[in-house]
């Protein structure tokens, strides 16, 4: 079965700062989706990037970017340029490109901006 | 257009009452999804359907129930509540070969 780990409970920035939230996951699968959702104090669920995992070229939204190391397993979310609303959990999440099914989410980052 | 809806918003059980959690979408999205948030655990996957009439387990399926009778609606039953089910619970919805997840606002349940 797939898994999603993200190793860091909360995270904090200073404002303008670069943070970036780390993101592993376990699959035999070579053909699958990865997701960054951002969750303010609203409780919204809010799609902020997402990545193919057959493209090598790393999405970018924005002030938000990921780097995609396929062989490593790893989807790390970078925030640049950090701003209030940005203080949110944010949560990494994985669907399979083969069954196209499941969505599966790790446990979340909490990420403070320091003003 | 009105997206994604859960009823109700918040709502408190005695333990062994049972209730009904409804999701409806407007947007005509085949597949639906039932989560659970707790605090420290990200969202972990209930159950989840492709289609009227298709429902699937997810990770945490045990002491809940689910139908799919039409592609608008995916209740959630909890049968027997239990202090563990005390969570919130997010209903969400997305199109075929589409990744974004629509969520409706949740359901913060206590079991008490």
């Amino acid at each position: 079965a797939q898994t999603v780990t993200q190793s860091q409970p909360e995270m904090s920035v200073q404002e303008a700062e670069t943070v970036t939230l780390s993101c592993t996951y376990d699959t035999s699968e070579s053909d699958y989706y990865l997701f960054w959702y951002k969750q303010p104090p609203s409780r919204q669920m809010i799609l902020v990037i997402r990545q193919e995992a057959y493209k090598q070229q790393n999405a970018t939204e924005n002030r938000f970017s990921v780097n995609f190391q396929k062989a490593a397993k790893s989807f790390s979310l970078k925030i640049s340029d950090s701003q209030l609303g940005d203080a949110a959990m944010y949560f990494c999440a994985y669907r399979s490109g083969v069954r196209d099914d499941k969505i599966i989410f790790g446990k979340g980052t909490r990420l403070h901006i320091l003003p | 257009n009105a997206g994604v809806t859960q009823t109700p918003k918040f709502r408190i059980l005695k333990i062994g009452q049972s209730m009904t959690l409804q999701c409806t979408q407007d947007m005509n999205h085949n597949y639906m999804y039932w989560y659970r948030q707790d605090p420290g655990m990200g969202l972990k996957l209930i159950y989840y359907s492709v289609g009227a009439g298709i429902t699937d387990k997810g990770e945490v399926p045990n002491g809940y129930n689910v139908s799919r009778s039409t592609t608008e609606d995916f209740p959630l039953r909890l049968e027997l509540a239990a202090p563990s089910q005390t969570s919130v619970y997010f209903c969400a919805s997305r199109p075929v070969s589409y990744e974004k997840l629509f969520f409706g606002s949740g359901t913060q349940l206590s079991v008490l």
